[in-house]
C-alpha cells in the first residue's frame, strides 16, 4: 500500500512559483520500488472538476498539459521519497486543490494524497 | 485535446434504484485507456474503474463500466447510501483528459 503526502505551502502571491512536494511512504516502498509506479499531479479548482497537471515516469521523462507546459516542471528526488511540481507565473486562476497521485500504469491513478489548497493571492 | 462530456451532470436516484452515468469523447478512446472515479465531499478521487470494464480490486460489483469509441458508461446496479458522490471519467492515453463530472445525488 503506497501513502502519498502533499506539502502546504498554502498561499502564493502573483507572478510567483508554486512549489509542491509530495512525499512517499508505504510498507515495503524502497528504493527499488520506483520503476513500479507512475507519478502525477492533477488539480481542482474550488467547486470544480478535476485537471490533470502533468505526470513523470520511471524512465524519466515526463508528459505535461499542453495548456501547462510552458510553466510546469515535475521531477522526483528517489532519494528522499519525494516528487515535485512547480509552476511558475501563477495567477488567481491557479488556485486549487492540488494532489499528487500515483499507478502502475501511466496516467491511471490508484493513490492519491489527501489534496493542500493552495490560494493564488497578493 | 480529447474532450469528455459527461451526463447528466446531476443524477437525483434514490437508495436502490439503478445509476446510468455518460461520458462522450470528442474523438474515440481505446477501450484499454478509460476510467472511473468516484469523490465524495473533502475526499481525493477513487479510482473504481480501468480499461473501461475492469474493476480495481475491492470495488463491489454493482459497479461496472462498458463501452467503446466514444461512448462509455458507469452503471451502479443497486445504489447503496454510500455511493452519492460525484463520478469522474478519464481517457489516459497520450494526453490525459477528466469529464466534468456527474453528481450523483440522494432524491
Amino acid at each position: 500500500q503506497l501513502r502519498l503526502q502533499e506539502s502546504s505551502p498554502g498561499l502564493v502571491k502573483p507572478s510567483e512559483t508554486l512549489s509542491l512536494t509530495c512525499t512517499i511512504s508505504g510498507d515495503s516502498f524502497t528504493d527499488a520500488s520506483y520503476p513500479s509506479y507512475y507519478w502525477g499531479w492533477i488539480r481542482q479548482p474550488p467547486g470544480k472538476g478535476l485537471e490533470w497537471i502533468g505526470s513523470i515516469y520511471y524512465s524519466g521523462g515526463t508528459n505535461y498539459d499542453p495548456s501547462l507546459k510552458s510553466r510546469v516542471t515535475i521531477s522526483v528526488d528517489t532519494s528522499k521519497n519525494k516528487f515535485s511540481l512547480k509552476l511558475s507565473s501563477v495567477t488567481a486562476a491557479d488556485t486549487a486543490v492540488y494532489y499528487c497521485a500515483a499507478g502502475f500504469v501511466r496516467d491511471l491513478f490508484d493513490y492519491w494524497g489527501q489534496g493542500t489548497l493552495v490560494t493564488v493571492s497578493s | 485535446e480529447i474532450v469528455l462530456t459527461q451526463s447528466p451532470g446531476t443524477l437525483s436516484l434514490s437508495p436502490g434504484e439503478r445509476a446510468t452515468l455518460s461520458c462522450r469523447a470528442s474523438q474515440s478512446v481505446s477501450s484499454t485507456y478509460l476510467a472511473w472515479y468516484q469523490q465524495k465531499s473533502g475526499q481525493a478521487p477513487r479510482l473504481l474503474i480501468y480499461g473501461a470494464s475492469s474493476r480495481l480490486t475491492g470495488i463491489p460489483d454493482r459497479f461496472s463500466g462498458s463501452g467503446s469509441g466514444t461512448d462509455f458508461t458507469l452503471t451502479i446496479s443497486t445504489l447503496e447510501p454510500e455511493d452519492f458522490a460525484v463520478y469522474y471519467c478519464q481517457q489516459y492515453g497520450t494526453s490525459p483528459t477528466f469529464g466534468q463530472g456527474t453528481k450523483l445525488e440522494i432524491k
